[in-house]
């Protein structure tokens, strides 16, 4: 069995600032873990994911998330927000397959200009 | 440009009728699957087909029906029989390797549809 949960359902942030969005995450299997965005009516992008190499990843415009088993969180992180990133993101855990995929509810990230 | 072709984008049903929703990938993916997003919420596996002619439930396959005749196509029916349909159906696609190889393949997701009943 596998979970995900996203701590925050909404974050706001004032442009130019640090970005934080928190996810935990449970499996029985060595997890891989993704995150995605999504903008409004539209398909999910893939952000970044992790698949059990380093655990600091780094993905597109300027994210990077880190892999702490001990925590068992996948926190996605960004040190300068820009009004570009307003969107939803959702945090994955894939098991052993990709037809186990399990979503976080998601979060809405608010850039205030 | 490789990608995932959802149509139409928006679609509106009347209570009692079957609508098909189109997904069209020429990524050469073996894998598909559609997923089903409700407002504030995750995304839910409605279903999902590894190969050619065959596919599998996910968790809320009643009320859906699906067909995969063709490796790039995978459309979703949505029946009569499904209660609340109201809701942004997604379709997507990934490099499917077999059980026991990596997991973790990329899912490449189409634009999305939104379906209505009114």
């Amino acid at each position: 069995a596998q979970s995900v949960t996203q701590l925050d359902s909404h974050v706001s942030v004032s442009e130019g600032t640090p970005v934080l969005l928190r996810c935990n995450y449970s499996s029985s299997y060595s997890p891989s873990l993704f995150w995605y965005v999504q903008h409004p009516n539209k398909g999910l992008q893939l952000l970044l994911k992790y698949t059990s190499a380093a655990t600091l990843v780094k993905g597109i415009n300027g994210f990077e998330a880190e892999f702490k088993k001990s925590e068992t969180s996948f926190h996605l992180t960004k040190p300068s927000a820009h009004m570009s990133d307003a969107a939803e993101y959702f945090c994955v855990v894939s098991g052993f397959g990709n037809e186990k995929l399990t979503f976080g509810t998601g979060t809405r990230l608010t850039i205030i200009p | 440009d490789g990608g995932i072709t959802q149509s139409p984008k928006y679609l509106f049903r009347k209570e009692g009728q079957n609508v098909t929703l189109s997904c069209e990938q020429n990524l050469n993916h073996d894998a598909m699957y559609w997923y089903r997003q409700d407002p504030g919420q995750g995304l839910r596996l409605i279903y999902y087909s590894q190969i050619v002619n065959d596919f599998q439930k996910g968790d809320i396959a009643e009320g859906y029906s699906v067909s995969r005749e063709k490796k790039e196509s995978f459309p979703l029916t949505v029946t009569s029989a499904q209660k609340n349909p109201t809701a942004f159906y997604l379709c997507a696609s990934s490099a499917y390797r077999d059980r026991g190889l990596e997991a973790g393949n990329t899912i490449y997701f189409g634009e999305g549809s939104w379906l209505t009943v009114v």
